[in-house]
C-alpha cells in the first residue's frame, strides 16, 4: 500500500458547475477525514467517516456539499452549483483508531479546485 | 472551541542552527497532538504524534513535546538543513465538541544554506 491518493489532482471548472472528488484511503484505516485548506492556512475540518458512517460535518459544510463513503473504503466529496470561493485545495486523510487510541492521520496530495 | 496558535507565523534561520516552533491550543481536553510538514503546493507528511498521556516524541533530528495544562507544544529541529525548508503545521485532536482535528495556520520555515 501506496498511501492516501486522491484523484483528480487539478480541476478547473466553471461557476455553477458541479465536481466529484476521490479519495482512496489507506487499506486498514476505519476512519476517513476531508479537509479544505486556503493559500496561507491551515487546513478547516469539513468531515470524517468512521467507517461507513459520516459522524460529524462542519458549519462549513454548506447543503452543496455532500460526501460519502459507501462501502467503508473509497470516500467522495461532491460540489455541487460551485462558487469561487470553493476554490481551494481539498485534502483527504486517513487514520486508525483502536479503542480509545488515535492513531496518526496520514493525508494525500490533495487536488486542488480552481473555479472561474 | 479549540483555537490553535503556531508562533512565529514564518522564520528565517541559518543552516545549521537549532530551533524551536510553538504551537498553543485553548481546549486542553485533547486525545493527541500531531505536527506535519507541507511543501509548498503538496499534501501533508506527518512528523510526530503526541497521544494526550505522552510528554515527547522523538524522531530523528526531531523532538515534540506536549503540556496539556498550559496548552502548549513545541517542534525542536536539531542542526537545520536547507531540506527542511517548508511550512510546519500542528494539529490538535479534540475531546469536547467532537472528534474534529484543528489546525495551526502553520510556521513558514526558511533554512539558508
Amino acid at each position: 500500500d501506496t498511501g492516501v491518493s486522491q484523484d483528480p489532482r487539478h480541476k478547473i471548472t466553471k461557476r455553477g458547475q458541479n465536481v466529484t472528488f476521490r479519495c482512496d484511503p489507506i487499506s486498514e484505516h476505519n476512519r476517513l477525514y476531508w479537509y479544505r485548506q486556503t493559500l496561507g492556512q491551515g487546513p478547516e475540518f469539513l468531515t470524517y467517516f468512521q467507517n461507513e458512517a459520516q459522524l460529524e460535518k462542519s458549519r462549513l459544510l454548506s447543503d452543496r456539499f455532500s460526501a460519502e463513503r459507501p462501502k467503508g473504503s473509497f470516500s467522495t466529496l461532491e460540489i455541487q452549483r460551485t462558487e469561487q470561493g470553493d476554490s481551494a485545495m481539498y485534502l483527504c486523510a486517513s487514520s486508525l483508531v483502536s479503542g480509545a487510541t488515535y492513531n496518526e492521520q496520514f493525508f494525500g496530495p490533495g487536488t486542488r479546485l480552481t473555479v472561474l | 472551541k479549540q483555537e490553535v496558535t503556531q508562533i512565529p507565523a514564518a522564520l528565517s534561520v541559518p543552516e545549521g542552527e537549532n530551533l524551536v516552533l510553538n504551537c498553543s491550543f485553548t481546549d486542553s481536553a485533547i486525545y493527541n497532538l500531531q505536527w506535519f510538514r507541507q511543501d509548498p503546493g503538496k499534501g501533508l507528511t506527518s512528523l510526530l504524534l503526541i497521544q494526550s498521556s505522552q510528554r515527547e516524541q522523538t524522531s530523528g533530528r526531531l523532538n515534540a513535546s506536549l503540556d496539556k495544562s498550559s496548552g502548549r507544544s513545541t517542534l525542536y529541529i536539531a542542526a537545520s538543513q536547507p531540506g527542511d525548508s517548508a511550512t510546519y503545521l500542528c494539529a490538535a485532536g479534540g475531546h469536547t465538541g467532537g472528534f474534529k482535528t484543528i489546525f495551526g495556520a502553520g510556521t513558514r520555515l526558511f533554512v539558508k544554506a
